[in-house]
């Protein structure tokens, strides 16, 4: 198994500019969400899927969207970049919403100029 | 939202146990606590989770008092790859959904 699999590892973006983080999951977990970290900071929750289909707000959700067509893939998309969205971008998955045990991805870095 | 309050950073020596206290006053009877590793440019690992007692695996031990108030993460004879970031996380449960809140985490420096 790849586990939780996440592209690209590196992007810049202008200001204005959108553009969608990849994550994919092939443990046919039912959970999947997002995180950012900023320096110096703990992780932040964006926006979590309990299922295909159902999507719902984090503590940050504010500039992101996010899909749920597929068990496997959870997009996240940035709508028109902003500088405050410079961070590190962490996509996780586990068995169930109930289950504490995530699995991680490596990550997304991302600049927006 | 159940929070967590943990040192912001530690220093250990090499082959020493290193116990890291964290606080969660207002925890829900149905809350785990679960314990994440992380080392620079890399996702958070799990490393141990549990509800009461006492919970020990290969790499940490995990204890928690009767009345569930705070844990403390048990990491026997650390070593210089024990250098991370350890999130203690107390599960949110309300709502009808279910969302892990990350503080910010204890930095652990092991010396040599």
């Amino acid at each position: 198994n790849a586990g939780v699999t996440q592209t690209p590892k590196f992007q810049v973006l202008k200001t204005g500019q959108s553009m969608t983080l990849q994550c994919a999951q092939d443990m046919n977990h039912e959970y999947m969400s997002w995180y950012r970290q900023d320096p110096g900071m703990g992780l932040r929750l964006i926006h979590y899927s309990v299922g295909a289909g159902i999507t719902d707000q984090g503590e940050v959700p504010n500039g992101y969207n996010v899909s749920r067509s597929t068990t496997e893939d959870f997009p996240l998309r940035l709508l028109s970049a902003a500088p405050s969205q410079t961070s590190v971008y962490f996509c996780a998955s586990s068995w169930s919403p109930e289950s504490d045990t995530q699995y991680f991805g490596p990550g997304t870095r991302l600049t927006v100029l | 939202l159940a929070k967590t309050t943990q040192p912001i950073s530690m220093d250990s020596y090499e082959g020493q146990e290193v116990n890291i206290t964290c606080s969660h006053n207002n925890i829900a009877t149905n809350d785990y606590i679960t314990w994440y590793q992380q080392f620079p440019s890399q996702g958070p690992r799990f490393i141990i989770q549990g509800y009461k007692t006492k919970v020990t695996n290969e790499v940490a031990s995990l204890f928690i008092p009767a009345d569930r108030k705070s844990s403390t993460l048990s990491l026997p004879r650390v070593s210089l790859s024990d250098t991370a970031v350890y999130y203690c996380l107390v599960g949110d449960s309300g709502a009808g959904s279910y969302q892990l809140t990350f503080g910010k985490g204890t930095k652990l420096s092991v010396i040599p």
